[in-house]
């Protein structure tokens, strides 16, 4: 069973900047998994931020980054905001039976 | 403006089935396909499968293989999630999304399944 890994929590300070990684357990995350991030509030339905590695939907705000970082999938965040304090979640594709897995989720504090 | 409009609450006891719908409107609903996701109370996000709206091919994650039908109505421009079978751990919001694939964009509002006897 593929398992998708996150950081189960990370804590960043406003203004600051801060990465949050998606690794497979089938090896090096590539293009061809089509990385997608989620951000989640409490009470509300995931809101998408990026999509196939590093593409923005046309509401994800510029300081949100989308790449690939020594094998993983990753998020950059740069100059957080106090409302960017949320979950998110990585969601990778990997065809076939096997079609889509979501990461454990990161929850981002901002203090 | 795409908005995608989920079913309301579901009650339902172990064994049953229960069927969500999504209607979507603002755009070509055969142009995308339409993603099922749920999330179980206090947990992540899990995948539940995909289906196009274009040709009706299903993609469905193996656990769910057997006890989940995804169907598309394009006159309606609404999909529906069946699953049949109900456990407690089958408690959760189910999420429609459009997408697949490259990208999923816009989400529903969710709608709570509760499983109990």
């Amino acid at each position: 069973q593929t398992v998708v890994t996150q950081e189960p929590s990370l804590t960043v300070s406003p203004g600051g900047t801060v990465t949050l990684t998606c690794a497979s357990s089938t090896g090096a995350v590539t293009s061809g998994y089509y990385p997608n991030w989620f951000q989640q509030k409490p009470g509300q339905a995931p809101r998408a931020l990026i999509y196939s590695t590093s593409n923005k939907h046309s509401w994800t705000p510029a300081r949100f980054s989308g790449s690939l970082l020594g094998g993983k999938a990753a998020l950059t965040l740069s100059g957080v905001q106090p409302e960017d304090e949320a979950e998110y979640y990585c969601l990778l594709y990997y065809g076939g039976a096997q079609g889509g897995v979501f990461g454990g989720g990161t929850k981002l504090t901002v203090l | 403006q795409v908005q995608l409009v989920q079913s309301g609450a579901e009650v339902k006891k172990p064994g049953a089935s229960v069927k969500v719908s999504c209607k979507a409107s603002g755009y070509t609903f055969t142009s995308y396909g339409i993603s099922w996701v749920r999330q179980a109370p206090g947990q992540g996000l899990e995948w539940m499968g995909w289906i196009s709206a274009y040709n009706g091919n299903t993609n469905y994650a193996q656990k769910l293989q057997g006890r989940v039908t995804m169907t598309t109505d394009t006159s309606t421009s609404t999909a529906y999630m069946e699953l049949r079978s109900l456990r407690s751990d089958d408690t959760a919001v189910y999420y429609c999304a459009r997408g697949f694939g490259t990208g999923i964009d816009y989400w529903g509002q969710g709608t709570l399944v509760t499983v109990s006897s």
